[in-house]
C-alpha cells in the first residue's frame, strides 16, 4: 500500500453535471499530481500541485481545476461533464529523491462513468 | 511522433524466460525516467526508477540510452506473477511526467 487514498471508489454521472474527487496524500509527500487514464492508455497528466500552488499542466481545458491543501490533499473539480471524460482519475503523491528524480505513488484510482 | 513510444505487445513469453521493453522518448531535455507496473484494473506501482548509469533490482534491469532517446527493461527468469502492464514515463526539466501507453506482457505456465 502506498499511503494515498482516493474516494470516491466509483462515480456515475450525466454529462453537463459537476464533479469532485478527493484524494489523501503519502504522509510527508508535498506533491501531488492527476491523471486521467481512457481505457487501453497511459495515464494522461492533467496538473500538478505543490505547496497548495498549481506547478505544471498537462493539456486539459480549464474545466479542469484543482486545489491543494495546507495538509498537501488535493482535490480535482470537473465542470461540464462530457462523455470522453469517462475515466479512471489517478492521484499520485511524490517527493523529490536525493537524486533529485521524482517518484510517484499512485492512489487506487476513482472511476468516473458520465452517461 | 508521440512524446513517449512504446509497443503495446502483448508479450507472450514462457516462465523462465527473459524478455525485454523499450520505450522511446522524443524530448532530449528529459532528465527523468522511471518504469511501473500496472495490473489489469488496478494503479500503476513503481518498479523502478532508471539511472543514467542503469540500474538492477533482482531480476529485473533498467538501461537508459541517451544518444538513442530509450530506456530499457530487462526481466529475467520470467514468473507467472510478472504478467501485467508495463508502463515507462519520461520527465522533462518542470518534471511535467509523460507515461506511455504501456506494453502487455503474459507469462504463460
Amino acid at each position: 500500500e502506498t499511503g494515498v487514498t482516493q474516494s470516491p471508489t466509483h462515480l456515475i454521472k450525466t454529462r453537463g453535471q459537476q464533479v469532485t474527487l478527493r484524494c489523501s496524500s503519502q504522509s510527508g509527500h508535498n506533491t501531488v499530481s492527476w491523471y486521467q487514464q481512457a481505457l487501453g492508455q497511459g495515464p494522461q497528466f492533467i496538473f500538478q500541485y505543490y505547496r497548495e500552488e498549481e506547478n505544471g499542466r498537462g493539456n486539459f481545458p480549464p474545466r479542469f481545476s484543482g486545489l491543494q491543501f495546507p495538509n498537501y490533499s488535493s482535490e480535482l473539480n470537473v465542470n461540464a461533464l462530457e462523455l470522453d471524460d469517462s475515466a479512471l482519475y489517478l492521484c499520485a503523491s511524490s517527493l523529490p529523491t536525493p537524486s533529485g528524480q521524482r517518484e510517484q505513488f499512485f492512489g487506487p484510482g476513482t472511476r468516473l462513468t458520465v452517461l | 511522433r508521440k512524446e513517449v513510444e512504446q509497443d503495446p505487445g502483448p508479450f507472450n513469453v514462457p516462465e523462465g524466460a527473459t524478455v525485454a521493453f523499450n520505450c522511446t522518448y522524443s524530448n532530449s531535455a528529459s532528465q527523468s525516467f522511471f518504469w511501473y507496473r500496472q495490473d489489469c484494473r488496478k494503479e500503476p506501482k513503481l518498479l523502478m526508477s532508471v539511472y543514467s548509469s542503469g540500474n538492477e533490482d533482482g531480476r529485473f534491469t533498467a538501461q537508459l540510452n541517451r544518444a538513442s532517446q530509450y530506456i530499457s527493461l530487462l526481466i529475467r527468469d520470467s514468473k507467472l506473477s510478472d504478467s501485467a502492464t508495463y508502463l515507462c514515463v519520461v520527465g522533462g526539466g518542470s518534471y511535467i511526467p509523460t507515461f506511455g501507453r504501456g506494453t502487455s506482457l503474459i507469462v504463460h505456465p
